[in-house]
């Protein structure tokens, strides 16, 4: 256990819609990055936030955006769903910006839009 | 951006063998070199990691070299065991662009065979 946690775990929707997906990082960690895991490309980076501040971003949607709260907890929000979102979602935590690089996932939620 | 590339995508190995696998990036101011490792439907596990300043790092049966002059770093198993059959992700951190960004290699499928 990595010490970050996901909710929720699954999610089946409908194109369209709109969700969003939760994430905690670990304890005393200030950084929390979002990742999408499809079978055909792999793992990618979407966004970061570090200490409540959009830091870097990837290849995030415009119809994707995500937020960090006061307590450190993330939220990314997944709107106008496609059948091609469908992935695992995954969210990642790190101590600090500088001289701690690593990063540590969480269990990952798992969306799939029909 | 950065790029990485990972090969092979799959590597079936007999128990006790060895098992490398190599990744080569793009962005030579890339400082930061992690390796995961993901079973089915898990979360990425981080296994070893190694920064740009270290040429060799090893934990156990795992050991991870890098060549900053080649842009390529590879990971090692010794003494595979079934346990070690997952999906193997390199990673790299690049500088540009701030934040702590991780681009991932498109993984590679190891298979540990009695």
């Amino acid at each position: 256990d990595s010490g970050v946690t996901q909710t929720p775990k699954h999610l089946i929707t409908a194109t369209g819609q709109r969700v969003t997906l939760r994430c905690s990082p670990r304890s005393g960690d200030l950084s929390v990055y979002w990742y999408q895991q499809s079978l055909d490309q792999g793992l990618q980076f979407l966004i970061q936030y570090y200490n409540g501040e959009e830091r870097a971003k990837g290849n995030i949607l415009e119809r994707f955006s995500a937020q960090q709260f006061p307590d450190l907890h993330s939220e990314l929000n997944l709107s106008s769903l496609e059948l091609g979102d469908s992935a695992l979602y995954f969210c990642a935590s790190s101590p600090l910006e500088t001289f701690s690089y690593e990063q540590y996932f969480g269990p990952g939620t798992r969306l799939t839009v029909t | 951006g950065e790029n990485v590339e990972q090969h092979p995508s799959t590597l079936s190995v007999q128990e006790g063998d060895s098992a490398v696998i190599k990744c080569t990036y793009s962005d030579s101011a890339s400082n930061y070199f992690p390796w995961y490792k993901q079973e089915l439907g898990k979360r990425p596990q981080l296994i070893i990691d190694i920064r740009s300043n270290v040429g060799e790092k090893k934990d156990q049966r795992i050991a991870v070299t890098l060549n900053k002059t080649a842009k390529h770093f590879s990971l090692h198993i010794t003494e595979t065991q079934p346990e070690d059959s997952a999906v193997y992700f390199c990673a790299a951190r690049g500088v540009t662009g701030g934040g702590n960004k991780l681009t991932f290699g498109t993984g590679t499928q190891l298979k540990v065979e009695l």
